[in-house]
């Protein structure tokens, strides 16, 4: 099972809105309401962002939002703070045996 | 909720490792639990799962033969069974609440398999 695409890197200035895209395939992202994000800052565990596609768990700023269309998830950074400096990864469940796939993961630089 | 696990360390390749997890804080046979891992410096692999009461199990392909997911609900537990390491299964080995999406985890234990 292969990973998810993700772009490596994503900048942008304090204030501004940035997207991440993930894509996958009709097996995973395309074909199941199943797609989590999480935020990994450096040598942490990863944290819950978005779950099913764009719900957001509690206490979780609503800075964050996701969606899909087709193959393709994506997570909105709204308002770009210093703090959201971090890793993304995308999730999805899977037809396939593998539990569930993760994303190649996005560097998100505040510039 | 908290995830404790333990059992991490260094292994030659070939060999055998047990990774163990303590969960608390919620009620333990009401949720899946997973192994998720991550290369340092590099991205996140579902390596395992296992239902509620432990009557399903689904492993990623690398894995499929080598290792063993289990818990022991009595004792709020969950278990990994690595044989036949190799240096690819390097990674922070992290114990995760749910199945499919999850919002707990534990704070890692490091498995490095080298010679």
């Amino acid at each position: 099972q292969s990973a998810l695409t993700q772009p490596a890197s994503v900048s942008g200035s304090p204030g501004q809105s940035i997207t991440i895209s993930c894509t996958g395939t009709s097996s995973d992202v395309g074909g199941y309401n199943y797609v989590a994000w999480y935020q990994q800052h450096p040598v942490k565990a990863p944290k819950l962002l978005i779950f099913d596609v764009n719900n957001r768990p509690s206490g979780v700023s609503n800075r964050f939002s996701g969606s899909k269309s087709g193959n393709t998830a994506s997570l909105t950074i709204s308002g770009l703070q210093a703090e959201d400096e971090a890793d993304y990864y995308c999730s999805s469940y899977t037809s396939t045996s593998t539990p569930y796939v993760f994303g190649t993961g996005t560097e998100v630089t505040v510039l | 909720v908290q995830l404790v696990e333990s059992g991490g360390g260094l292994v030659q390749p070939g060999g055998s490792l047990k990774l163990s997890c303590v969960a608390s804080g919620f009620t333990f046979t009401n949720y899946w639990m997973t192994w998720v891992r991550q290369d340092p410096g590099k991205g996140l692999e579902c390596v395992a799962n296992i239902a509620q009461d432990g009557s399903e199990k689904r492993y990623m392909d690398s894995v499929k033969g080598r290792f063993t997911i289990s818990r022991d609900n009595a004792k709020n537990s969950l278990y990994l069974q690595m044989n036949s390491l190799r240096v690819e299964d390097t990674a922070v080995y992290y114990c995760v609440r749910g199945a499919g999406w999850w919002e707990y985890w534990g704070q890692g234990t490091l498995v490095t398999v080298s010679s």
